[in-house]
């Protein structure tokens, strides 16, 4: 067990729909990233969180979005949902804001219908 | 562009048989990382690779990393069939985050 929690760990949805995903962090863990695995893309990084602000962007598409509270949770909200949005989404969390060790959550599969 | 390029991506070996998987990447990185992952599971850290020369063994598997050359290399030693997975490199290049490989898919058979 990581320490990381990833909620829900299966969702399935419908096209055009709006989910969010959850992220519990690492006790001490001050950020957050966010990737996304499908078969023909690999590991995606999307977005970083660090202490409450935006660190880094990847491959995140605009109808994608983020945020991390100030308890240092964080979702990921993925809106109008396509067919390719079918994916496992990752958290990972790590003490610093780069280059240090990152722990992964058990993941969320997500599949849009 | 960052590169991390794995070799190979997919590995069938027999038990018993050594294979060394080879991960190039691109950017100026003092440091590396090696993670496995079972199907439709979380990743798990393996190894962090923190500076030029660095090995590390763990069981059947060793880790090493020549910054110089950009090449960091995972050896298996005598597979057994608890070693079939896949197996990410990864790295930090400045001011981002965790950049991983297409990730090595590896078969230990009989």
């Amino acid at each position: 067990d990581s320490g990381v929690t990833q909620t829900p760990k299966h969702l399935i949805t419908a096209t055009g729909q709006r989910v969010t995903l959850r992220c519990s962090p690492r006790s001490g863990d001050l950020s957050v990233y966010w990737y996304q695995q499908s078969l023909d893309q690999g590991l995606q990084f999307l977005i970083q969180y660090y202490n409450g602000e935006e660190r880094a962007k990847g491959n995140i598409l605009e109808r994608f979005s983020a945020q991390q509270f100030p308890d240092l949770h964080s979702e990921l909200n993925l809106s109008s949902l396509e067919l390719g949005d079918s994916a496992l989404y990752f958290c990972a969390s790590s003490r610093e804001a780069g280059n240090t060790e990152a722990f992964f959550g058990q993941g969320t599969r997500l599949t849009v219908v | 562009e960052l590169k991390v390029e794995q070799n190979p991506l997919f590995l069938s070996m027999q038990e018993g048989k050594n294979y060394t998987i080879y991960c190039n990447y691109s950017t100026t990185s003092d440091r590396l990382y090696w993670y496995r992952q079972d199907p439709g599971k979380s990743l798990e850290s393996l190894f962090v690779l923190l500076s030029n020369g660095a090995v590390k063994q763990e069981g059947r598997l060793m880790a090493s990393l020549d910054t110089k050359a950009r090449l960091s290399t995972l050896h298996i030693t005598a597979a057994v069939h608890d070693l079939s997975a896949t197996y990410f490199c990864a790295v930090f290049p400045s001011g981002y985050a965790l950049n991983f490989g297409k990730g090595t898919s590896l078969l230990v058979t009989p």
